[in-house]
């Protein structure tokens, strides 16, 4: 069965650095979704893509968070700088269109120091 | 705080049936899923249930809906140790999908 792809699966690094994370969805998915999952509580979505197009980012901190999907197929999200509150789990998932359902990567863990 | 209430914790004997509840405030929700996370991974889709629907049965997995009182259930059969793991219930309005905070299942022996 086709996945969706993340990379790097882990990350550490020290606050007030750069970190990017790279997401590949399942072939065809026209939707794609960023969310963060904090220990402890269910994800809440950062940003939605609809081929390259954003169509939400209303909970994206866009002093330091930033994403992009720039062909419609994989995506980016950026982080710059990060901070300790970053620390959490970034999920990626992708559908065939906004009303189908979504189906998640393996995530990548962050950890901030 | 999160729209969708769960219950955090459930443990269960290997063997027995788990019910794991679930409310949910919008009654205008199309679909209603049901996820499952083991330790480090991401989230599995398990099973959904259009609105209008009742109930959906899938192999071991039952998923009963109450729209008048907004309440989800996921009933797995012959509960097995592969089944102990985070699960999500989760609305979906309006094009976005809101989580609850998830049901942590422990299957003893």
């Amino acid at each position: 069965e086709a996945e969706v792809a993340q990379s790097p699966r882990y990350k550490i690094t020290e606050k007030s650095q750069a970190v990017a994370f790279w997401c590949d969805p399942i072939s065809g998915h026209a939707t794609l979704y960023w969310y963060r999952q904090i220990l402890g509580q269910g994800p809440e979505l950062l940003v939605q893509f609809q081929d390259e197009s954003v169509v939400d980012d209303s909970q994206l901190p866009k002093d330091r968070f930033s994403a992009e999907r720039l062909k419609g197929v994989d995506s980016t999200l950026k982080i710059q700088p990060a901070e300790l509150g970053d620390s959490a789990m970034y999920l990626c998932a992708s559908s065939r269109e906004g009303d189908q359902p979504q189906h998640f990567g393996d995530g990548t863990r962050l950890s901030i120091l | 705080g999160e729209d969708v209430e769960q219950s955090l914790f459930l443990s269960v004997r290997e063997g027995d049936s788990s019910v794991i509840n679930c409310t949910y405030t919008d009654s205008s929700s199309t679909y209603l899923y049901w996820y499952k996370q083991e330790p480090g991974a991401g989230l599995q889709l398990l099973t959904y249930i259009f609105s209008n629907m009742d109930m959906k049965q899938d192999q071991r997995l039952t998923v009963l809906l109450n729209k008048k009182d907004k309440h989800l259930s996921l009933r797995i059969a012959d509960t097995q140790t592969g089944d102990s793991a985070i699960y999500f219930c989760a609305e979906m309005r309006d094009y976005k999908l809101s989580f609850g905070a998830g049901t942590t299942v422990t299957v003893r022996a």
